[in-house]
């Protein structure tokens, strides 16, 4: 498909457990943002990748929660040890690198629901 | 602070007419980027408009227009003709400077659940 492309759709994780979500970002999309988004809320920002450089982690809440893009492509979220409170709507979204002075829209994922019971 | 306030929780507004959705800002960046984005009941956040802090005209596109006053520091979004297909949330959305904050990540506020009535 051409859009952001995120997997799975919804995660049911008993407390403790580890979990991973999937990102397939627009083929070419030097940009890769990583949001979470709590029940009610507008999303919050946790980390940012420039192909596969993580430039920015300063949103991830604990050093529980992990992000890689290895290739520049596809990113994985990992969430270890998932507490309650990581329930949460995780959005992905993609954009081109801008250049200075102009703006590119980002593009979103469905993103994934993640339940911690 | 708040960076971006949206104070309508809620808004309902009867089908064709239209609609305003509040936002106020706070950056002392003299460069920054105004978004809206529409999330239904899907989950994705789908991008309506964008309005640099350097444009001299509010943005417009199609039956979604921004009235944009820099002074007061408020980026409101206008839907003209409201659809059924339009209930949904609306979120308000700021990437500061040039580059944008952390590389152009978006902060956004509490967003506004906008329901059309037919």
């Amino acid at each position: 498909g051409a859009g952001v492309s995120q997997s799975p759709r919804y995660k049911v994780a008993k407390r403790g457990q580890d979990v991973a979500l999937r990102c397939d970002p627009i083929s070419g999309h030097v940009s890769l943002f990583w949001y979470q988004q709590a029940l009610g809320q507008g999303p919050e920002f946790l980390t940012y990748f420039q192909n596969e450089a993580q430039l920015d982690k300063s949103g991830l809440p604990s050093d529980r929660f992990f992000a890689e893009r290895p290739e520049g492509s596809v990113s994985t979220l990992k969430i270890q040890r998932t507490q309650q409170e990581d329930s949460a709507v995780y959005l992905c979204a993609s954009s081109l690198l801008f250049r200075t002075g102009a703006d590119t829209e980002a593009f979103f994922g469905q993103g994934t629901r993640l339940t911690v019971v | 602070a708040q960076k971006i306030t949206q104070t309508q929780p809620g808004m309902f507004v009867q089908e064709k007419e239209a609609v305003t959705l509040d936002c106020t800002y706070d950056t002392s960046d003299p460069s920054y980027g105004l978004f809206w984005y529409k999330q239904p009941s899907s989950g994705e956040m789908i991008f309506l408009i964008y309005q640099g802090s350097y444009d001299q005209q509010n943005a417009t596109e199609g039956r979604y227009s921004l009235n944009f006053q820099k002074a007061r520091k408020s980026a409101n979004l206008v839907i003209s003709a409201s659809q059924l297909g339009d209930s949904a949330m609306y979120f308000c959305a700021m990437r500061e400077g040039p580059l944008g904050g952390s590389q152009g990540n978006l902060i956004f506020g509490k967003g506004t659940k906008l329901s059309v009535k037919p």
